[in-house]
């Protein structure tokens, strides 16, 4: 079965603290697909990144960067110089290809609430 | 703006009634998602639609329905609404609802039931 567990239900910064947000998966196929939402106070989801369960390759992308350790089953989120903008409840996803299908349903974390403060 | 367009914002009405959920994918996507968000029970997969066909369905009630039309429009019919379907649903696309296609998300609309 196909599970994602976000064990940080809410985490508080002060600005400029880097601050890692952690996502652990469980999937019994080899194919599959990890990837972070960020839901703002405005509440729609923001789409922030995709990673293919082939490569582990580490990923920075400005202030943000993800580590995925296939290992340990893990896809976390890190966050340099937290800013007050970065506040928000973000969410990690996993889609696979449970019983041979392509199909690309997500199954969400919980998610964890960001709060940057000032 | 991911694209993707979702009507009502917000929508309250009472138990027992019956409303409709609109929903335009972004331009070139094929397929449609359907998520609810409650405390409850987070973000859940609700149904699935490719090129106007049902293609997966997920935690959907059977007092809930949806279709995809000809012009890849969506709607999610919640009829018989209970004070628990307070939530709020969004809609997706993707460019073909394969699994390494990221889903890009509507605004959402937010349903209170009173």
């Amino acid at each position: 079965a196909q599970k994602v567990t976000q064990a940080q239900t809410e985490i508080s910064v002060v600005e400029k603290e880097d601050v890692t947000l952690d996502c652990v998966y469980e999937t019994r196929d080899t194919t599959y697909y990890l990837f972070w939402y960020k839901q703002p106070p405005s509440g729609e989801l923001v789409f922030l990144i995709r990673r293919n369960s082939f490569d582990e390759q580490n990923e920075i992308s400005g202030r943000y960067s993800w580590n995925f350790q296939k290992s340990t089953s893990s896809f976390n989120f890190t966050i340099t110089a937290s800013q007050v903008v970065d506040s928000a409840v973000y969410f990690c996803a996993l889609s696979d290809q449970g019983r041979g299908s392509t199909l690309g349903r997500l199954y969400f974390g919980r998610g964890t609430q960001l709060t940057v403060w000032p | 703006d991911s694209g993707v367009t979702q009507t009502p914002k917000h929508l309250i009405t009472a138990t027992g009634q019956r409303v409709t959920l609109r929903c335009s994918p972004r331009s070139g996507d094929l397929s449609v998602y359907w998520y609810q968000q409650s405390l409850d029970q987070g973000l859940q997969f609700l149904i699935q639609y490719y090129n106007g066909e049902e293609r997966a369905k997920g935690n959907i009630l059977e007092r809930f329905s949806a279709q995809q039309f000809p012009d890849l429009h969506s709607e999610l019919n919640l009829s018989s609404l209970e004070l628990g379907d307070s939530a709020l649903y969004f809609c997706a696309s993707s460019v073909a609802g394969q699994v390494n296609q990221p889903q890009h998300f509507g605004d959402g609309t937010r349903l209170s039931i009173l």
